[in-house]
This record gives C-alpha cells, structure tokens and sequence, in this order.
C-alpha cells in the first residue's frame, strides 16, 4: 500500500459524458501528478500540481481538467468522453515539487475509466 | 526531448532462469532513470533508480540495473527469477534532471515478463 488512494476504482460510462476522479496524496505529500495509461498511448503524464498551483503540464486534452484543493486532495475532470479515453488514470504523489532535488513518486491503485 | 525504449515487448522466461529487462533513453543532457513494476490490476511500485555515482544499481526483490551513458542504456536484471516476478516493467526518466518542470516521469511501453514453472 503506497498510502496515495483513488477513487472511484472502475468508472464505466458513456461517450459525451463527464466524470470527475479523486487522488488522495500521502499525508505530508504537496505533489500530486496525473498519468493515462492506455493501449495505444502507453504511460503517459498528464498534468502535476504542487500545493495547489499546477507546476507542469503534459499531453493533457483540453476536454480534460484538473485541480488541486486546500485539503490536497486532487481531481481530475474528464469532459466529452470519447471512445478512446478508455484508459487506467494513475495519481502519484510526493513531497515535493523536485526542483533540483529528487522526490520519489508514490502511485495509486488507478482508476479504470471505460467509455461506451 | 527525452524518450525511452524498451526493446522487448514481452520477455518469457523459466522459473531460476536469469533475466535481463533492455532500456534504452535519449537524451541531450543527464538525467535521471527509474525501473517500476506493476502487477496485475495494481498501481506502480518503484524497484530501483539512478540517480548519480556508481552505474551499478540495486533494487528491491533481488533485481539491479547498470547505468551505461555511452550507449544510453539502463537495462534491468535478475540472476534468478520467481514466478512471483511474473509483472510489467516499465523504464523511466525524468527531467528532473533539467531543475524543472517538477519531475514528471517519461516512461517506456513496458515489458510483460512471464515467469514458467
């Protein structure tokens, strides 16, 4: 148990629709980092936030939305479903937002979001 | 940009057998690079990191990884491997390296290995 939690654990819906999943960082952990995991894409980062600020950005769709609130709780909002959204969404976690320094990145069990 | 390359998509092997797990990154600069397992329908663990001095690297469950900038490459191995092994590997770099953008991990497409009786 890595001690960073996600919710809901499987999230089946329809295409056009939204859904909103949960990251519950490690106590103490200000990071908090979104990645997709699909077939055709692979592992991939989608947006990280440090503290309630977004610190950087990947290959995050516009349809898709993030935030971080004072609890440190993130989510991240899904919008416009389409098809090939169907993906496992990792949060992972860490103390900091690294700078120059190394923080290892604690990963949640995921979130399996299926678009029919 | 940064990329990485594991070269096999899936590794069968015998249960004692020995193993070795091929990454391969590009990179301009240095950087920093991670092994993680996943196992069926769980999140990802970290098994080991490089993140300066000796190339030689040793991780959890018995496995290490040697770091080797010449050829860029950071491959994975076990002398003796256990079904218990049997899981997804991904190889990692981050660009944590650059002192910004806050670490976000680039990962490989994995590899599956399957451990036999």
């Amino acid at each position: 148990d890595s001690g960073v939690t996600q919710t809901p654990k499987h999230l089946i819906t329809a295409t056009g629709q939204r859904v909103t999943l949960r990251c519950s960082p490690r106590s103490g952990d200000l990071s908090v980092y979104w990645y997709q995991q699909s077939l055709d894409q692979g592992l991939q980062f989608l947006i990280q936030y440090y503290n309630g600020e977004e610190r950087a950005k990947g290959n995050i769709l516009e349809r898709f939305s993030a935030q971080q609130f004072p609890d440190l709780h993130s989510e991240l909002n899904l919008s416009s479903l389409e098809l090939g959204d169907s993906a496992l969404y990792f949060c992972a976690s860490s103390v900091g937002a690294s700078g120059s320094r190394y923080n290892e990145q604690f990963f949640g069990p995921g979130t399996r979001l299926t678009v029919l | 940009a940064q990329s990485v390359t594991q070269l096999d998509s899936q590794v069968p092997v015998f249960e004692e057998a020995p193993v070795e797990l091929r990454c391969n990154y590009s990179s301009s600069v240095s950087v920093y690079l991670f092994w993680y397992v996943q196992y069926p329908n769980q999140g990802l663990q970290l098994l080991l990191k490089y993140l300066s001095g000796s190339t030689l690297v040793k991780g959890i469950n018995g496995f290490e990884a040697e770091f080797n900038k010449s050829q860029t490459s950071f491959h994975l191995r076990k002398p003796s491997v256990h079904i218990s092994d049997t899981a997804e590997y991904f190889c990692a770099v981050s660009d944590l390296a650059f002192g910004n953008q806050g670490g976000k991990l680039i990962f490989g497409q994995g590899t599956e290995l399957s451990v036999k009786p």
